[in-house]
């Protein structure tokens, strides 16, 4: 699976837009970018996923650059509630049952 | 819906000791994984079971842990005997069975080992 990189931590304005990069300058073209998220204590919670095109779901938005090396997480009003770790994974296929390979993720804080 | 369950939450052992976690998958879901999360890294995938077959063990410290999941349920963890770098949340995660929609996987809410 390729690698991504991803800031460690990122601040937000409770209510403000919280965005959310990460770089996968080796994706093939048949690997997804999946998100996930984790709050303290918790297990790790999905959020969205995409190939190659933009994708919005009740939680956030997905946005992937055209080259698909890099895309953008974006929580669009943030609350203290959204305060956790974010996950950027690029795995194969999108129903094949493969592995998740979490990196180290970027600690969102949410200030009120 | 019901989600991954796991116990015990917490558990401390001094080292050499044996340990073991039980997870039971939310209903339906063939997929079971078992992950470890030391603290400040994300989770490692240990194993993954399909049903009852084991799909992928690579990372799992076979001389130490063993897995199994009879009858393509509930799954149990065991570590024996354990030491210090093995204190870490234990999470399990399920998923369906792969090409039937999306794979997403669900994860449990971890249990905590702590090795002294």
């Amino acid at each position: 699976d390729a690698k991504t990189t991803q800031p460690p931590s990122m601040d937000c304005a409770e209510g403000r837009a919280a965005n959310l990069p990460c770089n996968h300058s080796t994706i093939s073209g048949n690997e997804y970018v999946y998100w996930y998220r984790q709050i303290h204590s918790q297990g790790p919670q999905y959020i969205i996923h995409g190939l190659k095109n933009n994708e919005t779901n009740e939680m956030a938005s997905l946005i992937i650059t055209e080259d698909r090396k890099s895309s953008t997480l974006i929580l669009p009003h943030a609350t203290l509630r959204d305060t956790a770790v974010y996950y950027c994974i690029v795995r194969v296929g999108e129903t094949s049952g493969s592995r998740l390979t979490f990196g180290e993720g970027t600690q969102l804080t949410v200030n009120p | 819906e019901a989600g991954v369950a796991q116990s015990p939450r917490y558990k401390i052992i001094e080292k050499r000791q044996s340990v073991a976690f039980w997870c039971n998958p939310i209903s339906g879901h063939a997929t079971l994984y078992w992950y470890q999360q030391i603290l400040g890294q994300g989770p490692k995938l240990l194993i993954q079971f399909q049903n009852n077959g084991v799909v992928d063990d690579s990372q799992l410290p076979k001389d130490r842990f063993s897995a199994e999941r009879l009858k393509g349920v509930d799954s149990t963890l065991k570590i024996q005997p354990a030491k210090l770098e093995d204190s870490a949340v234990y999470l399990c995660a399920s998923s369906l069975t792969p090409g039937l929609g999306t794979d997403t996987q669900y994860f449990g809410p971890g249990t905590r080992l702590t090795v002294l």
